[in-house]
């Protein structure tokens, strides 16, 4: 079974702080998106990472994509209360065989003002 | 900006019942998906359609599911029999060609009693 690992779990922060939020397997990836969720909304697009080393920033965020597409990050810089909800990383593995998108187990964020 | 949009936002069925859950894609896209969240666990894709057909689907997917495109416009899921472990959020979601993103509806909650 190929997976996506997302770490954090959760995690509480004040308004202010940074993070980071790691996205990882074991697979090689063509390109990974990640996603923001709030709750019973559905999945809204933040980026897509297609190159090796690539980074991407969307003003607070910065995305990075590992050298051997394998794994992501995204860092969040002077955390907002608006930054919560859960974050997910989500790619087709280049060697599943398919096209089935499968999601990380999420990082749900939580920033306290 | 386009969106998927979907229908119901909240359906409770009794088990047993057919329920169809209704999408509506965004308009210049040729690929459309189905996919499944259990509360508190991580999104799971259940059946991608192209071309009008089914081009990959999952385990889960199995002959209690259906999909259709009645119409231009339109992408339905169909569960018969449904059963209580049936209860998730259901989100569709569509892209434009091969290499891009997928974006999703805001999802229907189905609860069965």
């Amino acid at each position: 079974t190929q997976l996506l690992e997302q770490s954090p779990q959760f995690l509480s922060i004040q308004e202010g702080e940074n993070l980071t939020v790691y996205c990882n397997s074991s697979s090689v990836f063509s390109s990974l998106q990640w996603y923001r969720q709030e709750p019973g909304e559905g999945p809204v697009l933040l980026v897509t990472v297609v190159t090796g080393g690539e980074v991407k920033k969307l003003k607070r965020l910065t995305f990075q994509f590992g050298d051997a597409r394998k794994d992501s990050s995204l860092h969040i810089t002077a955390a907002q209360p608006g930054d919560t909800g859960l974050y997910l990383c989500a790619g087709v593995p280049t060697t599943s065989g398919t096209y089935k998108y499968i999601f990380g187990t999420g990082t749900r964020l939580k920033v306290l003002a | 900006e386009p969106e998927v949009t979907q229908t119901p936002s909240h359906q409770v069925t009794q088990m047993g019942q057919e329920v169809i859950l209704r999408c509506v894609p965004i308009s210049n896209h040729l690929y459309f998906y189905w996919y499944r969240q259990i509360l508190g666990q991580k999104v799971e894709f259940l059946v991608s359609f192209y071309n009008n057909e089914i081009s990959e689907k999952s385990e889960i997917f199995d002959d209690q599911f259906s999909v259709e495109r009645p119409d231009g416009s339109n992408f339905t899921l169909k569960i018969r029999s449904t059963k209580l472990e049936d209860s998730a959020m259901y989100f569709c979601a569509s892209k434009r060609d091969h290499n891009q993103p997928q974006h999703f509806g805001d999802g229907t909650r189905l609860s069965i009693l």
